[in-house]
């Protein structure tokens, strides 16, 4: 069975900075799809950025980033110029390729300070 | 284009109570989802919908809680008895499922939260 596990319950950084979220997973599959979703106060799930296993270069989407080691199973998650707004819940997540199941990690929740 | 919606986005309930749940997906969606998540923790899926048809309830407590999604649109998700460990956000989520494409993206709705008291 696939797991997600995201090691740091809490991150905080300060408005303007660089923070990096960790997330690591477990699979026997080669063939899978990660994400990143962003789940502010009210609640609603956003996508932040999708990663293909199969490709070796690294997902970019303006701000973000992602690191994907795929040997160390690794798919940590860069968030450059931190903003107020990128306060939030962020969920890790899991997708075999021959499913739709995303499989979710504990999250992080991140505080950018002023 | 207009996201996910779900009402009520807030339910408080007595143990033994029912409840139901509406959503309705981005417009040409066929794959719909509905996910459990309790505080602190990920979302998990209870039952995908492709079309009108069921492609995975495995994780559905079917002894009280039911789902369908009628004409391959709109869905309801239904509660009963209500239990006390039910007290948790219910998320759906569709994605447009294109023929022969894998790793969809699922987009979200807002959500509802549960309490049962």
């Amino acid at each position: 069975a696939q797991t997600v596990t995201q090691s740091q319950p809490e991150m905080s950084v300060q408005e303007a900075e660089t923070v990096t979220l960790s997330c690591t997973y477990d699979t026997s599959e080669n063939n899978y799809y990660l994400f990143w979703y962003k789940q502010p106060p009210s609640r609603q799930m956003i996508l932040v950025i999708r990663q293909e296993a199969y490709k070796q270069q690294n997902a970019t989407e303006n701000r973000f980033s992602v690191n994907f080691q795929k040997a160390a199973k690794s798919f940590s998650l860069k968030i450059s110029d931190s903003q107020l707004g990128d306060t939030a819940m962020y969920f890790c997540a899991f997708m075999n390729a021959n499913t739709d199941k995303l499989i979710f990690g504990t999250g992080t929740r991140l505080q950018v300070f002023p | 284009e207009a996201g996910v919606a779900q009402s009520p986005r807030y339910k408080i309930i007595e143990k033994r109570q029912s409840v139901a749940f509406w959503c309705n997906p981005i417009s040409g969606h066929a794959t719909l989802y509905w996910y459990q998540q309790i505080l602190g923790q990920g979302p998990k899926l209870l039952i995908q919908f492709q079309n009108n048809g069921v492609v995975d309830d495995s994780q559905l407590p079917k002894d009280r809680f039911s789902a369908e999604r009628l004409k391959g649109v709109d869905s309801t998700l239904k509660i009963q008895p209500a239990k006390l460990e039910d007290s948790a956000v219910y998320l759906c989520a569709s994605s447009p499922r294109l023929a022969g494409a894998r790793g969809d993206t699922q987009y979200f709705g807002p959500g509802t939260r549960l309490t049962v008291l």
